[in-house]
């Protein structure tokens, strides 16, 4: 079935530093691919997003690439800040259906002050 | 903070017995999408409902069935629940044109725990 790798499953950085977290998936009709954020105990928070026929976005300090070819796609955060350790999650839509988001298994982010 | 709400917050059931669970989409959302969250895992997707029909289904038995009602508000309903159910449950809203849309909300979870 459809899958989406996420790597790495953790990751620590000094504040100020970039982290880079990558993720693949599987499905060749996925067209929507989302990164959620979620700190412990709450809600998956959604951050940003990219469509399939745009190959990079950015918002302020995020960013997210797509290789469509490759099946790849990263989130980018540059200048890191502790409130930015949290689990991030990439996913991807599957199944055909707009609605089924396929999710990674989660990244641990820790921004040391 | 979305507008998405959930109730209940927690839940402890005993395996064998039913439970139904609430979410409430954000105001002009017309699609709900009910996620299953293990610990430690991202959330898989169990059903979508678009203006009250089904619209999609993950890889999830019969007995996790779903509602969704005029306001759009939604029911997941678990029969004969298991131990491996035990999970956080998550709900998300989208939409509100013709066509369901890509951005989806997450309303804050009900925990269930399964003994």
């Amino acid at each position: 079935g459809e899958n989406v790798e996420q790597h790495p499953s953790t990751l620590s950085v000094q504040e100020g530093d970039s982290a880079v977290i990558k993720c693949t998936y599987s499905d060749s009709a996925s067209n929507y691919f989302p990164w959620y954020k979620q700190e412990l105990g709450k809600r998956p928070q959604l951050i940003i997003d990219i469509r399939s026929n745009v190959g990079e976005k950015k918002d302020q300090r995020i960013a997210v690439t797509l290789n469509k070819t490759a099946k790849h796609f990263s989130l980018h955060i540059t200048e890191t800040q502790p409130e930015d350790s949290a689990v991030y999650f990439c996913a991807a839509t599957g199944g055909g259906s707009q609605g089924n988001l396929i999710f990674g298994k989660g990244t641990k982010l820790s921004v040391k002050p | 903070e979305t507008g998405v709400t959930q109730s209940p917050t927690h839940l402890i059931k005993t395996r064998g017995q039913q439970v139904t669970l609430r979410c409430s989409s954000q105001s002009g959302h017309n699609t709900v999408s009910w996620y299953q969250q293990a610990l430690g895992q991202g959330p898989q997707f169990i059903f979508q409902y678009y203006r009250e029909e089904e619209n999609g289904r993950g890889n999830f038995p019969p007995r996790f069935s779903g509602l969704q009602f005029p306001n759009y508000s939604s029911e997941l309903n678990v029969n004969a629940l298991e131990l491996d159910d035990s999970a956080l449950y998550l709900c998300a809203s989208s939409g509100g044109g013709r066509e369901p849309s890509y951005e989806q909300y997450f309303g804050p979870g009900t925990r269930l725990t399964v003994t």
